[in-house]
């Protein structure tokens, strides 16, 4: 089946530094989705970005697709930003189901 | 307009009861799905059902676990005879109907299961 490997798996911040997280995936896909779990658990959507670039605030993402890999982008980083961040990725078939990928664990410090 | 909503957000059972977990999808979305999150890891895909449909559900266990999504109320994920391993959080995601194209999938709050 398709891996979807994320890196780096953990990343440290202080509070105002910018951050790039990375997801790459194995095979083609139809939909790639990129979603914040805050510290009590909940799944927040970001972004639906099967390719090309979108920005929403202090974030943006990129999905090269004919690559491969996706980037999100957290510019003046807020201990807010704290949390897991999962990409997933949807491969097509007949059911749309998402794979996750490993999470990178982000930790903004004040 | 109201968001995927699930219910209980925290459930506790000792082993050998029965859970049953809630989803009711956003609001014209008729597509719905459930991921499993164990301590420590990601989301893994369970089940995918549309109205009254099982479409895929090749992620739950053979026994003990089965979700339907009747014509009226919530979708419900019941699993039997509950153990330790069953602990986690439970999410649940809605989808519009898309023509058979992909669509961002909406995720509810999750629920969290405890087996004592």
């Amino acid at each position: 089946g398709i891996q979807v490997e994320q890196s780096p798996p953990d990343l440290i911040l202080q509070e105002g530094a910018n951050s790039t997280l990375r997801c790459n995936f194995s095979d083609s896909v139809n939909n790639l989705q990129w979603f914040h779990q805050n510290p009590w658990g909940q799944l927040i959507n970001l972004f639906y970005i099967p390719s090309g670039t979108k920005q929403n605030g202090r974030l943006s993402a990129t999905t090269v697709a004919t690559e491969r890999y996706s980037l999100l982008y957290i510019s003046s980083s807020q201990t807010t930003d704290s949390g897991v961040y999962f990409c997933a990725v949807d491969y097509g078939g007949a059911t749309n189901k998402l794979i996750f990928g490993t999470g990178t664990l982000l930790a903004v410090q004040p | 307009n109201a968001g995927v909503m699930q219910n209980p957000r925290h459930l506790v059972r000792r082993r050998g009861q029965e859970a049953r977990l809630r989803c009711s999808p956003m609001k014209g979305h008729s597509h719905v799905y459930w991921y499993r999150q164990l301590p420590e890891e990601g989301l893994k895909f369970m089940v995918y059902l549309q109205k009254e449909n099982i479409i895929d559900e090749s992620g739950m266990p053979k026994e003990r676990f089965s979700a339907e999504f009747p014509k009226e109320g919530p979708s419900i994920l019941r699993i039997q005879q509950v153990v330790r391993g069953d602990s986690a959080a439970y999410f649940c995601a809605s989808s519009p109907v898309a023509g058979g194209l992909t669509d961002t999938q909406y995720f509810g709050p999750g629920t969290r299961l405890t087996v004592l």
